[in-house]
């Protein structure tokens, strides 16, 4: 069964970093890239960006870009989002996503994992 | 980033009632749009690619349509398990973007 697995929530203070993992289950994992998704409470999806295991590309939205880190490890199938500098804005559910991608072409998110809360409180 | 608007925000529809929610792109997207449906608490659920292309196990009842800047999702006969809050999504660009969500209550 293809799945992607989230670690639990956390807990962190402000100024702090977050590190979330993403384990992926049922399918070969260099063969589709990896999206980061950030839902604050009562708000919509946010898109913070994807990362190709196969190649290790990455593209982050141009909010995030500098305060996200997006790394693979291919040996676990495991997909990474670190957040630095933490305030109580990024209090969120944080999802990975699989890329549905043919050729060079991306169509969406496929499966989905099951997110991981993120609060930041001192 | 390319901006995705939905309409309506919000909407209260009967059950048999076909509905449809339109997204619209700031700029051409040509048909890289995607529709998600998500339930309190739950994930995202993936409904449609390349705006009209039904993702295998969704039922039949749902269809996209459009190109460019405009499209729809229509759901021809709603049912309860059709409530949630649904999402259209850009993949053309390198930033990808969702549109704000449009809430359906049964």
């Amino acid at each position: 069964q293809v799945q992607l697995v989230q670690t639990g929530p956390e807990v962190k203070k402000p100024g702090a970093s977050v590190k979330v993992s993403c384990k992926a289950l049922g399918y070969t994992f260099i063969n589709h890239g990896i999206s980061w998704v950030r839902q604050a409470p009562g708000q919509g999806l946010e898109w913070m960006g994807r990362i190709s295991p196969y190649t290790g590309d990455t593209s982050y939205a141009q909010k995030f870009q500098g305060r996200v880190t997006l790394t693979t490890e291919i040996s676990t199938n495991t997909a990474y989002m670190e957040l630095r500098s933490l305030t109580s804005d990024d209090t969120a559910v944080f999802y990975c996503g699989r890329n549905l991608q043919m050729g060079s072409y991306y169509f969406g998110m496929d499966v989905w994992g099951q997110g991981t809360t993120v609060t930041v409180s001192s | 980033d390319i901006q995705m608007t939905q309409s309506p925000s919000s909407l209260s529809a009967s059950i048999g009632d076909r509905v449809t929610i339109t997204c619209r792109a700031s700029e051409s997207v040509r048909n890289y749009i995607s529709w998600y449906q998500q339930k309190p608490g739950k994930a995202p659920k993936f409904l449609i690619y390349a705006a009209s292309t039904l993702q295998s196990g969704v039922p039949s009842r749902f269809s996209g349509s459009g190109s460019g800047t405009d499209f729809s999702l229509t759901i021809s006969s709603l049912q309860p398990e059709d409530f949630g809050t649904y999402y259209c999504q850009q993949t053309y660009s390198t930033s990808w973007t969702f549109g704000q969500g449009t809430k359906v209550e049964v």
